[in-house]
C-alpha cells in the first residue's frame, strides 16, 4: 500500500522569501503522478503542480517548484517570492497509474506568510 | 471557470439518522470521488465512481455508505445510518477522463454527527 508523509504540520515564511515544504512517499508502483494541491482557509484544494513519475525534469509553475528525487521518494515544494495569498494548508497526494486514479494523501502543511 | 459544487455546507444530524451529501462536478467529467477528513487528520479516500458504477472503494465504505449519480448532473453520497464516528469534512471531486488529469474538488460539506 502506498503511503505519503509530510513531516512539517506547520510552516511560516516572510513574504517575498522563499519556502520548501517537504514530502515524501512509499511504494513500489514505477508508474504514478505527485500533486501538490492549496486549501485556503474556508476554500476548495486547488491544484498547484503535477509531476509524472516518468519525466525527470522538475515541474515549475511560476513561483512553484518541485524537487522529484524518484530513488529517494521525495516530492519537496519550493515556493519563491512568497506572497500572503500563499497562505494555506498544503496537501501532497499520490496517484497510480493506471488504476482507479484514487488519491492518497499526506496530512498536510499549515503555511503562514508574514507581512 | 467551471467548479465542483456541494451542498450543504454544514449538515447537522442525529446518531442513526440518514443523510444524503450532493455534489454537482464539473459538466464534463467522467469520474467522481468522495473523501472525507476527520478533524485533523488526513484527507482519505471513500469511493470512486466511474460510467455509473463504483470503480473502487476503501474499507471506510461499507454497507452504510452508498453513492448514486441520479440525473446525469449530480453525484450523491449517502449514510443510511450514521455514527458519531462520522463526523467529518466529505469532499467531492471529479476529473475529466483518464489518470493524469487532476481531480477538481469541491468545498466540502461538514458532517457533525451529535
Amino acid at each position: 500500500a502506498q503511503t505519503v508523509t509530510q513531516s512539517q504540520p506547520e510552516m511560516s515564511v516572510q513574504e517575498a522569501e522563499t519556502v520548501t515544504l517537504s514530502c515524501t512517499y512509499d511504494t513500489s508502483e514505477n508508474n504514478y503522478y505527485l500533486f501538490w494541491y492549496k486549501q485556503p482557509p474556508s476554500r476548495q484544494m486547488i491544484l498547484v503542480i503535477r509531476q509524472e513519475a516518468y519525466k525527470q525534469q522538475n515541474a515549475t509553475e511560476n513561483r512553484f517548484s518541485v524537487n522529484f528525487q524518484k530513488a529517494a521518494k521525495s516530492f519537496s515544494l519550493k515556493i519563491s517570492d512568497s506572497q500572503l495569498g500563499d497562505t494555506a494548508m498544503y496537501f501532497c497526494a499520490f496517484m497510480k497509474t493506471p488504476g482507479t486514479y484514487k488519491y492518497i494523501f499526506g496530512t498536510g502543511t499549515r503555511l503562514k506568510v508574514l507581512a | 471557470e467551471p467548479e465542483v459544487t456541494q451542498t450543504p455546507s454544514h449538515q447537522v444530524t442525529q446518531m442513526g439518522q440518514e443523510v444524503i451529501l450532493r455534489c454537482v462536478p464539473i459538466s464534463n467529467h467522467l469520474y467522481f470521488y468522495w473523501y472525507r477528513q476527520i478533524l485533523g487528520q488526513k484527507v482519505e479516500f471513500l469511493v470512486s465512481f466511474y460510467n455509473n458504477e463504483i470503480s473502487e472503494k476503501s474499507e471506510i465504505f461499507d454497507d452504510q455508505f452508498s453513492v448514486e449519480r441520479p440525473d446525469g448532473s449530480n453525484f450523491t453520497l449517502k449514510i443510511r445510518s450514521t455514527k458519531l464516528e462520522d463526523s467529518a469534512m466529505y469532499f467531492c471531486a471529479s476529473s475529466e477522463a483518464s489518470g493524469r488529469n487532476e481531480q477538481y474538488f469541491g468545498p466540502g460539506t461538514r458532517l457533525t454527527v451529535t
